[in-house]
């Protein structure tokens, strides 16, 4: 089955620097990639999503990244600010039909003001 | 606006005792789940269902079973609680087919003694 790895676990960066958070998943089948954010003792949400057919997807400050060939993709943030402060999930969509996800391990977001 | 909907945001209960767990979702949604929450683990799938009545195996089902009865409602049940079941449990809904957003409810956190 699919596995995702996700890193780093933890990451703490200054109020207005960029972060990077990747993630490495299995299974060449796999063709949609969302992201999720979970602030404290909140639900997930997501956040920004990108499929197999497209290598980049923007939004505002944050942006994914897919390179399908290495099987990696990577979430950016830039310009952090204290409230992107959480906890953030990437996925990977299983094969087959449904809407099963693999979800990686979390890293968890710290902007210091 | 989707709500995802769970019974109780805290839950303790004793070794051996049965517990359900309950997921409500207002927006029509053929597939929901269940995850569990646990630090670095990142959120593992118990169970899917796609419809009423059907249901698939996630991840991590030893110990649990589900029914669903209706669209709307979605049961997870410990038919007999351990300390290792301990964890955040977290349901989410989305619309039929792949590659789609899930919504999650807020979480139930669970205690078993």
């Amino acid at each position: 089955g699919e596995n995702v790895e996700q890193h780093p676990s933890t990451l703490s960066v200054q109020e207005g620097d960029s972060a990077v958070i990747k993630c490495t998943y299995s299974d060449s089948a796999s063709n949609y990639f969302p992201w999720y954010k979970q602030e404290l003792g909140k639900r997930p949400q997501l956040i920004i999503d990108i499929r197999s057919n497209v290598g980049e997807k923007k939004d505002q400050r944050i942006a994914v990244t897919l390179n399908k060939t290495a099987k990696h993709f990577s979430l950016h943030i830039t310009e952090t600010q204290p409230e992107d402060s959480a906890v953030y999930f990437c996925a990977a969509k299983r094969r087959g039909a449904g809407n099963m996800l693999t979800f990686g391990g979390g890293t968890r977001l710290m902007v210091k003001p | 606006d989707v709500k995802v909907t769970q019974s109780s945001r805290y839950l303790v209960k004793r070794t051996g005792e049965k517990v359900f767990l309950e997921c409500v979702q207002d927006m029509d949604h053929e597939n929901m789940f269940w995850y569990r929450q646990d630090p670095g683990l990142g959120l593992r799938l118990i169970y899917f269902s796609y419809d009423v009545k059907m249901k698939e195996k996630g991840d991590i089902p030893e110990g649990y079973s589900v029914s669903r009865e209706k669209k709307e409602r979605f049961s997870l049940i410990l038919e007999s609680a351990s300390t290792n079941q301990t964890s955040m449990y977290l349901c989410a809904s989305s619309p039929y087919g792949g590659g789609v957003e899930q919504f999650f409810g807020p979480g139930t956190r669970l205690t078993v003694l």
